[in-house]
Parts: structure tokens; C-alpha cells; sequence
């Protein structure tokens, strides 16, 4: 398995469910990313971390709650989400600093659906 | 705060043609970064081409280049010799070069679509 792998692919949950999405990069990157792409809006970054700590929140409501347990895993748990939570979580890693390009890479992305 | 824009939602170009996609970007800091991302319908983003703001040559890869310019803070990318596979969403992004700034700024979007 190479490069940021995200699942599941497609997610339909209700809104009183816990579910959580999972990501995994095999880059060796120290960086990694939340965004949301809802339709006809800009990515929106949702989270970073940076060696684990979390350097970005970029006011998420708390009822998507990240965790990154080492630098090649991060999660977002979903507790009680809205109808307007529903759309595409896209998860990326980068290398940060030293030798190493600078572009994110990306996963496919996970299709959330709130009903 | 810096943002990114790109004016056109959709664009078309016969197949063989060139294409030109438009992005500029608002900043205050002079060492950064720039990318055009391309998302087809299977979702993954996936890098076009990058540049260094510290650069005056403009970066190309292949049928890919773009246009760079910094005091303009524009920053566009054209497409040469389109195929039906550059049909996609095309995504311009801003990443801060100072030191430990991490975030990729995106703009909303450029859909293009590849006329046979």
C-alpha cells in the first residue's frame, strides 16, 4: 500500500450515530490534514497536525473530534452531526521542513452522508 | 489572511487545443508556495505542477506549465495538446513558506471539460 489511503469510501449515518473515519499515510510525512469539500465551496481546512500535536483548528464544532496516535494514523471521530456535515473528508500528509517536496498529498476521500 | 481565486467555475477546450485556467491569490508574505491540483470523478487530488515564489522562471511539466506572476500575484496554468483525460475539477492552492506554517489555502474550483 502506497501513498494516503482513507476509509471507508462511502459513509450514511444517522444523526444520533458514532462513526469514525480513518487515514494512514506510507510517506513518511510529519504532517497531516483534515479538509472538507462540501459542492461549489473552497476546501476547508478542518485540522492539523504537525509530529502528532495538532497546530490547526480551524473552529470545528466539537462534534468532529480529531486523533492522531502517531504521525502515519489520523482519525476523526463523528458524534451527533448535522445534515449540513454531509460531504466529501478529504484527509493529506506533507513533509514539513527539511528534504522532501512541498506539495500535500491527498487520499480518495470519504463520502459522508448525515441523515 | 491569505486567500486564493479562481473567477472561472467551468471552462471548455476541443480536444487538442490550448487551455488557459486562471488563479490569483492575496498575501503579504513574499516566500510561498503555489500548486494546481487536479480532482477527477474518482476523487483523489493529485498534483499538477508547483512554485516556488522565489522562482522567476515559470515550472512546466509536459503539456502543463504556467504562467507566474508575483507582483500581480496571479498565477495561472495552461493546459497544451488537451486529452479527454484532463477533463477534471482543477484546484489552485497557496502554502506559506515560513517556518512552521503547514496549511494549503484552496480556491473554489475550476471545472474543465474536454470536447472530442
Amino acid at each position: 500500500e502506497t501513498g494516503v489511503t482513507q476509509t471507508p469510501r462511502h459513509l450514511v449515518m444517522g444523526m444520533t450515530n458514532k462513526k469514525s473515519l480513518k487515514c494512514e499515510q506510507h510517506l513518511g510525512h510529519n504532517a497531516m490534514y483534515w479538509y472538507k469539500q462540501s459542492a461549489k465551496k473552497p476546501l476547508e481546512l478542518m485540522f492539523v497536525y504537525n509530529f502528532k500535536e495538532q497546530t490547526e483548528n480551524n473552529s470545528v464544532p466539537s462534534r468532529f473530534s480529531p486523533e492522531c496516535p502517531n504521525s502515519s494514523h489520523l482519525f476523526l471521530h463523528l458524534h451527533t452531526l448535522q445534515p449540513e456535515d454531509s460531504a466529501l473528508y478529504l484527509c493529506a500528509s506533507s513533509q514539513v521542513g527539511g528534504v522532501g517536496g512541498t506539495e500535500a498529498f491527498f487520499g480518495q476521500g470519504t463520502r459522508l452522508t448525515v441523515v | 489572511a491569505q486567500t486564493v481565486t479562481q473567477s472561472q467555475p467551468e471552462m471548455s477546450v476541443q480536444e487538442a487545443e490550448t487551455v488557459t485556467l486562471s488563479c490569483t491569490y492575496d498575501t503579504s508574505e513574499s516566500d510561498y508556495y503555489l500548486f494546481w491540483y487536479k480532482q477527477p470523478p474518482s476523487r483523489q487530488m493529485i498534483l499538477v505542477i508547483r512554485q516556488e515564489a522565489y522562482k522567476q522562471q515559470n515550472a512546466t511539466e509536459n503539456r502543463f506549465s504556467v504562467n507566474f506572476q508575483k507582483a500581480a500575484k496571479s498565477f495561472s496554468l495552461k493546459i497544451s495538446d488537451s486529452q479527454l483525460g484532463d477533463a477534471a475539477m482543477y484546484f489552485c492552492a497557496y502554502r506559506s513558506a515560513l517556518s512552521g506554517t503547514y496549511k494549503y489555502i484552496f480556491g473554489t474550483g475550476t471545472r474543465l471539460k474536454v470536447l472530442a
